[in-house]
């Protein structure tokens, strides 16, 4: 069955450190991978998608992913987070021939700390 | 271009009684899919609706069902409601083709006593 692993549940970082949030899928098959995120009192927002071509991929705000087959990985970056980046993330993965079903992971909360 | 609305924002209900969740879709997408998202949990898909018919299910039990209409709004039934029914309920809107992006709604807050 298909799943997503998020490492860190829980991250606190001071303003202008850099940021490495980590997601691991577990799926045989060619898969489009996300990022969502969902700041305070919002709703879920796209960050990035990766769905084929260039592994990097760029997203709004300054976020990137990379995407390692080998290890089955899509972790998230941010070279230098701000106060306003204080949200909770999440990777999800869905099958390339499946364009319903999202698989979540549980979630990342990440706080900037001004 | 309006995005995902969803209603009622929060709705109490107690056990064993019945909740339609309304979504009405972004403008120009077709396909809408639902998610329950538990406390401290990642969502999770409950079915995707496409030409108002149900294409594709998660792992829920039957008496959680739903509703595409022609506009492409859709809704989400819930018989018999259970206490661990109580959760945020997501919508999300996207254009069928090969691949699609969700975009999500707000939610609808579930909670059941």
């Amino acid at each position: 069955a298909q799943s997503v692993s998020q490492h860190n549940h829980h991250v606190i970082l001071s303003e202008a450190a850099s940021l490495e949030l980590g997601c691991n899928y577990s799926y045989g098959g060619t898969v489009n991978l996300f990022w969502y995120v969902q700041y305070p009192g919002q709703h879920l927002q796209l960050l990035l998608k990766y769905f084929s071509g260039d592994p990097l991929v760029k997203g709004i705000k300054g976020f990137e992913a990379e995407f390692i087959k080998s290890k089955f990985s899509f972790n998230l970056r941010k070279p230098s987070v701000q106060w306003s980046d204080t949200a909770e993330y999440f990777c999800a993965v869905r099958s390339s021939s499946n364009t319903g079903k999202l698989i979540f992971g549980q979630g990342t909360t990440l706080q900037v700390k001004p | 271009e309006t995005g995902v609305t969803q209603s009622p924002t929060h709705l109490i209900k107690t056990r064993g009684q019945q909740v339609t969740l309304r979504c009405s879709s972004q403008s120009g997408h077709n396909t809408v899919s639902w998610y329950q998202q538990a406390l401290g949990q990642g969502p999770q898909f409950i079915f995707q609706y496409y030409r108002e018919e149900e294409n594709g299910r998660g792992n829920f039990p039957p008496r959680f069902s739903g509703l595409q209409f022609p506009n492409y709004s859709s809704e989400l039934n819930v018989n018999a409601l259970e206490l661990d029914d109580s959760a945020l309920y997501l919508c999300a809107s996207s254009l069928r083709g090969s691949p699609d992006t969700q975009y999500f709604g707000p939610g609808t807050r579930l909670t059941v006593l």
